[in-house]
């Protein structure tokens, strides 16, 4: 069974913080990952990731995949009270059609 | 805005109704995805239709039952209420059904009361 993990569960920042968010994954044919944000209600799309070792950018948000130790990180610079959200890493399942398999989660608080 | 419109926003029904939520996917898109997002267990996917025909289903109650219509526009009906199905509701597009990214739409709290 496809399975997704997402560290930390949760972590508080001061605004100009640097934070890092972790994603590992185990899937049995790995297609791609999936970022997304999810503030009061709909996640929205951050990034996917295909290839490793290929880093993704959107401003001061990155991310990059490790095909080989299976996980991937999404990394956000100089944070911003409106960074404050879950951040959800997504597997699409290896069988037929495409539903993703979500983590729990990264809550990440940015206070002034 | 992803496109994706979901109604109704809020719905507050008791235990043994029956609801329908219903989805309209960003023009273009084939494939229907719903997602059931509850404090306990996260985003839990439930079906999926690609072209008024089910693709994949996940881990959907016999309760609930889900279809694609000719337009598009996908309803997810949930019948005999329990205070458990209490949760946030989410459909989602994407273009062809394999592989490529999801776009959510805002979601239906549904309180069950």
């Amino acid at each position: 069974e496809d399975k997704v993990v997402q560290s930390p569960l949760s972590l508080v920042v001061h605004e100009g913080d640097t934070v890092t968010l972790n994603c590992s994954y185990e899937v049995t044919n790995f297609r791609s990952l999936l970022w997304y944000k999810q503030e009061k209600k709909a996640p929205t799309f951050l990034f996917m990731l295909t290839s490793s070792g290929i880093e993704k950018k959107s401003g001061r948000l990155s991310s990059i995949l490790d095909k080989k130790e299976l996980f991937s990180i999404l990394n956000i610079t100089a944070t911003q009270t409106g960074d404050s959200a879950i951040y959800l890493c997504a597997v699409p399942f290896t069988g037929g059609g495409n539903k993703l398999t979500f983590g729990t989660g990264t809550q990440l608080k940015v206070e002034l | 805005d992803s496109g994706v419109t979901q109604t109704p926003k809020h719905l507050i029904t008791a235990t043994g109704q029956r609801v329908t939520l219903r989805c309209s996917p960003r023009s273009g898109d084939l494939s229907v995805y719903w997602y059931q997002q509850s404090l306990d267990q996260g985003l839990q996917f439930l079906i999926q239709y690609y072209n008024g025909e089910e693709r994949a289903k996940g881990n959907i109650l016999e309760r609930f039952s889900a279809q694609q219509f000719p337009d598009l526009h996908s309803e997810l009906n949930l019948s005999s209420l329990e205070l458990g199905d209490s949760a946030l509701y989410f459909c989602a597009s994407s273009e062809t059904g394999v592989g490529e990214t999801q776009y959510f739409g805002p979601g239906t709290r549904l309180l069950v009361l």
